[in-house]
């Protein structure tokens, strides 16, 4: 879940269809995970969150899945709309405590 | 409403020079943070705060410094030992620990 450089991962979808975006985080010991939506010149803005004594947690047209197993974190975009393009980034918390760990992010291109 | 408030949009620096960014939050939050954000890149805790007139060091913490004297006010100084300060600087609060965070729209530094 570290930064890796300066080229994104990048997703293309065409409108309406699913997303999927994935991520891998490095510590055993993190226990919440959180999804954040940045749009070009803004802020991350909260999608959803997930904590360790759960596998799955739905909102309003997306769902975070986690496996403990392989550290691994997705988040499912329902239906995705031209509104959803922008870059998404995994987000881990370790111990309860103040530091939120990001991921490089993915950047969600929408096709009309 | 109820939000984070950063300015200016964006600052410009010449060599040698300490600017403030301004960070302004009435959601009346404990803990407030500062992320550094570099083009591509996933974001970076400078500073955090847990608490009125306590803060701690994040992981890239040189060159930086902040002060805690309100609880709505979390100000960040770039200092001229910072040696490579563009980028797009996040202000961030959340509730307590281990909670998701609510962003500002960020500040963009560039050197002259």
């Amino acid at each position: 879940g570290e930064s890796v450089g300066l080229h994104l991962p990048t997703l293309s979808v065409q409108e309406g269809d699913n997303s999927i975006i994935n991520c891998a985080y490095s510590n055993s010991a993190s226990d919440y995970f959180i999804w954040y939506k940045q749009e070009s010149g803004k802020g991350p803005q909260f999608i959803i969150d997930i904590r360790s004594n759960m596998d799955k947690r739905q909102g309003q047209r997306v769902t975070v899945l986690l496996n403990k197993t392989v550290k691994h974190l997705s988040l499912q975009i329902a239906a995705t709309q031209p509104g959803d393009s922008a870059v998404y980034f995994c987000a881990e918390n370790r111990n309860g405590g103040f530091k939120t760990i990001f991921g490089a992010g993915t950047r969600l291109f929408v096709k009309a | 409403d109820g939000g984070i408030t950063q300015s200016p949009k964006y600052l410009f620096r010449k060599e040698g020079q300490n600017v403030t960014l301004s960070c302004e939050q009435n959601l009346n939050h404990d803990a407030m943070y500062w992320y550094r954000q570099d083009p591509g890149q996933g974001l970076r805790l400078i500073y955090y705060s847990q608490i009125v007139n306590d803060f701690q060091k994040g992981d890239i913490a040189e060159g930086y410094s902040v002060s805690r004297e309100k609880k709505e006010s979390f100000p960040l100084t770039v200092t001229s030992a910072q040696k490579n300060p563009t980028a797009f600087y996040l202000c961030a609060s959340s509730i307590g620990q281990d909670e998701k965070l609510f962003f500002g729209s960020g500040t963009q530094l560039s050197v002259l």
